[in-house]
């Protein structure tokens, strides 16, 4: 069956570190995304890729940078981690670029300290 | 994309159909009305969509009204199970940019014995 998944499922990193976390789709979808979520915010979108090499920002996307080198794969790096980026975070992706059935990872819970 | 307002949160019995209602006022014609559920610790999910009338499946039933400014989602005899946050989206499924698949802070529904 396809799947979409993400790894780690957890980490702890420390301040300034680049961190990068990894996000793998079956589904062979050209559209995935990255969110984080946060006690009171919901699910805010970070960046987002329609297809191979295309990236582009989303609500809040200071501080994290995205490559789409194949269709598999959206890794989200945080360039210097800082406690505001401690979160949830969740990958998705979707056959569709509007309001369509899209699968979302498990997710990985970041602790910056 | 169309705003959309929804109670922040919902209390059931076991046993009982629950009404989550959606306002979007500003909703588009080539709009679609979507809701997705998101258990605890898990990704959302895609419960069901619809543009008019009725749509039923084996979660949920989505009822539209005539001017479609507003959305009843309706489960049908929630369990404990369907303690949930659930998410109104509006928006062209067909078209736009992934800032359409952007989620709120739901509707938080705690079902209890």
């Amino acid at each position: 069956d396809a799947e979409i998944t993400q790894s780690p499922r957890h980490k702890i990193t420390e301040t300034g570190r680049q961190v990068t976390l990894a996000c793998h789709q079956t589904w062979n979808h050209n559209n995935m995304f990255w969110y984080r979520q946060d006690l009171g915010h919901g699910l805010r979108l970070i960046h987002y890729s329609y297809g191979v090499q295309d990236t582009n920002k989303g609500e809040v996307s200071d501080g994290y940078s995205v490559s789409r080198s194949n269709t598999e794969d959206l890794p989200l790096t945080l360039e210097s981690a800082a406690s505001s980026q401690t979160s949830v975070y969740f990958c998705a992706s979707s056959a569709g670029q509007g309001i369509v059935e899209a699968f979302f990872g498990q997710g990985t819970r970041l602790t910056v300290v | 994309l169309a705003k959309t307002t929804q109670p922040i949160s919902m209390d059931s019995y076991e046993g009982q159909e629950v009404n989550i209602t959606c306002s979007h006022n500003n909703i588009a014609t080539n709009d679609y009305i979507t809701w997705y559920q998101q258990f605890p610790s898990q990704g959302p999910r895609f419960i069901i969509q619809g543009y008019k009338t009725k749509v039923t499946n084996e979660v949920a039933s989505l009822f539209i009204p005539a001017d479609r400014k507003s959305s009843t989602l309706s489960l049908p005899r929630v369990s404990l199970s369907d303690t949930a946050v659930y998410y109104c989206l509006v928006g062209d499924k067909n078209t736009g940019t992934a800032s359409k698949l952007t989620f709120g802070t739901g509707t938080r529904l705690q079902v209890t014995l």
